[in-house]
């Protein structure tokens, strides 16, 4: 069965500094796509940036980018300058392509609560 | 920007009572999904629905959970007798395809069983 581990309970970062979450998963499928959400206090589930699998580049969504080591399993996100409005739970998700498994479900890590310091 | 729609925000409702969450998908979407998030805890997946049947269930999603799309635009989340630890956020989310693409998920609704 697949796994996502967010070894990071919290972060803080200096508002404008760059800060990077930490993400590991597991899995035996190849193929697959891997999420990170932001949910601000409202608890809404907002996308902030998606990787598939296949593609080696890494995604990129203005000051959100992943460092995606498909070898070493592992999917951190950075935020670059750093703002106020930022501050929220970032939730890593891991979604299979289905082709062996079957399976469409999101599976997410237990989320990291970033702060943003003025 | 086409949204999922969650009603209502926040329910509050007696142990034992049967409540129905509801959810409006984006237009085009065919395939559509429950996720509970217990407060302070990890999102959990409990079903997902396509072409009017379950395609997947998980362990938390028993026989007190039923869903339903009763007309072409809704999808409903039915808790037959609520417990106490029922009380979560639930999420809808809705996807255009199984395949290549992601799900979009609702702002959700905050079940409270007191």
């Amino acid at each position: 069965a697949q796994t996502v581990t967010q070894s990071q309970p919290e972060m803080s970062v200096q508002e404008a500094e760059t800060v990077t979450l930490s993400c590991t998963y597991d899995t035996s499928e190849s193929d697959y796509y891997l999420f990170w959400y932001k949910q601000p206090p409202s608890r809404q589930m907002i996308l902030v940036i998606r990787q598939e699998a296949y593609k080696q580049q890494n995604a990129t969504e203005n000051r959100f980018s992943v460092n995606f080591q498909k070898a070493a399993k592992s999917f951190s996100l950075k935020i670059s300058d750093s703002q106020l409005g930022d501050a929220a739970m970032y939730f890593c998700a891991y979604r299979s392509a289905g082709h062996t498994s079957g399976t469409y479900k999101y599976i997410f890590g237990t989320g990291t609560r970033l702060k943003v310091l003025a | 920007e086409p949204e999922v729609t969650q009603t209502p925000s926040h329910q509050v409702t007696q142990m034992g009572q049967e409540v129905i969450l509801r959810c409006v998908p984006i237009s085009n979407h065919l395939y559509f999904y429950w996720y509970r998030q217990i407060l302070g805890q990890k999102v959990e997946f409990l079903v997902s629905f396509y072409n009017n049947e379950i395609s997947e269930k998980s362990e938390i999603f028993d026989d007190q959970f039923s869903v339903e799309r009763p007309d072409g635009s809704n999808f409903t989340l039915k808790i037959r007798s609520t417990k106490l630890e029922d009380s979560a956020m639930y999420f809808c989310a809705s996807s255009e395809r199984q395949k290549n693409t992601e799900a979009f998920f609702g702002q959700g609704t905050r079940l409270t069983v007191v």
